[in-house]
């Protein structure tokens, strides 16, 4: 199975640095996803991982260590249109499932 | 269309009653998933397709749940004798294949009262 964490809430100022934690325990792996929701919306993808390093799409950059079961979104530039839930999942082994994190509510104050 | 859609957007049933939610994936896409979202909480895989392979059951909650995908393109996901606690969002997704990004459709409501 897999175990996904990643902290319930965050909350930073327009035009800084934040950094969204996810750690996970699984029994395969095969990538990490990273979406974004915006409250009462659908998820929409942002990044992909499956081998360790960094990828980085203009403001967003997603990094991944496969050894410590660990991943983080780097969100640059913070605006105010960046508050929203961020969703970590790993996909396992077969390549079938997405399994979700609880989601990190960031809140952006001006 | 250009993205996933699904029908009907808002669903209110009684106890009891079976519901057939709907699900028109974007054309070409081989992967189908359907996941639940309950208010506030993350996303839980029910069930996914990958072109004529048998489905990948293993996240539907009991066996009032079922779904099928005719032609490889649209989905019905059906709950019957519906329970409270299947009250929730049930998105869709779709993708290529299993190695890119899921496109989401907009969810279906599901209040049951």
């Amino acid at each position: 199975g897999q175990n996904i964490d990643q902290p319930t809430e965050m909350t930073a100022t327009e035009g800084a640095i934040v950094q969204i934690n996810c750690t996970y325990q699984t029994s395969g792996f095969n990538g990490l996803f990273w979406y974004q929701q915006h409250a009462g919306e659908a998820p929409t993808f942002l990044s992909y991982n499956v081998l360790d390093g960094l990828e980085e799409k203009g403001r967003f950059s997603s990094f991944l260590s496969r050894s410590k079961g660990y991943s983080y979104l780097l969100l640059k530039e913070l605006q105010m249109k960046d508050s929203a839930s961020y969703l970590c999942a790993v996909r396992d082994h077969a390549g079938n499932m997405l399994t979700f994190g609880g989601g990190t509510r960031l809140m952006v104050k001006p | 269309g250009a993205g996933v859609s699904q029908s009907p957007s808002n669903k209110v049933t009684e106890k009891g009653k079976d519901v057939e939610l709907r699900c028109d994936p974007i054309s070409g896409h081989t992967a189908l998933y359907w996941y639940r979202q309950s208010l506030g909480q993350g996303l839980e895989f029910l069930i996914y397709f990958q072109g004529n392979s048998a489905p990948d059951k293993s996240g539907l909650p009991s066996d009032r749940f079922s779904a099928e995908r005719t032609g490889g393109s649209v989905s019905t996901l059906t709950i019957q004798r519906t329970q409270q606690e299947d009250s929730a969002v049930y998105l869709c997704a779709s993708s290529k294949g299993t190695s890119v990004g899921k496109v989401f459709g907009p969810g279906t409501r599901l209040t049951v009262l």
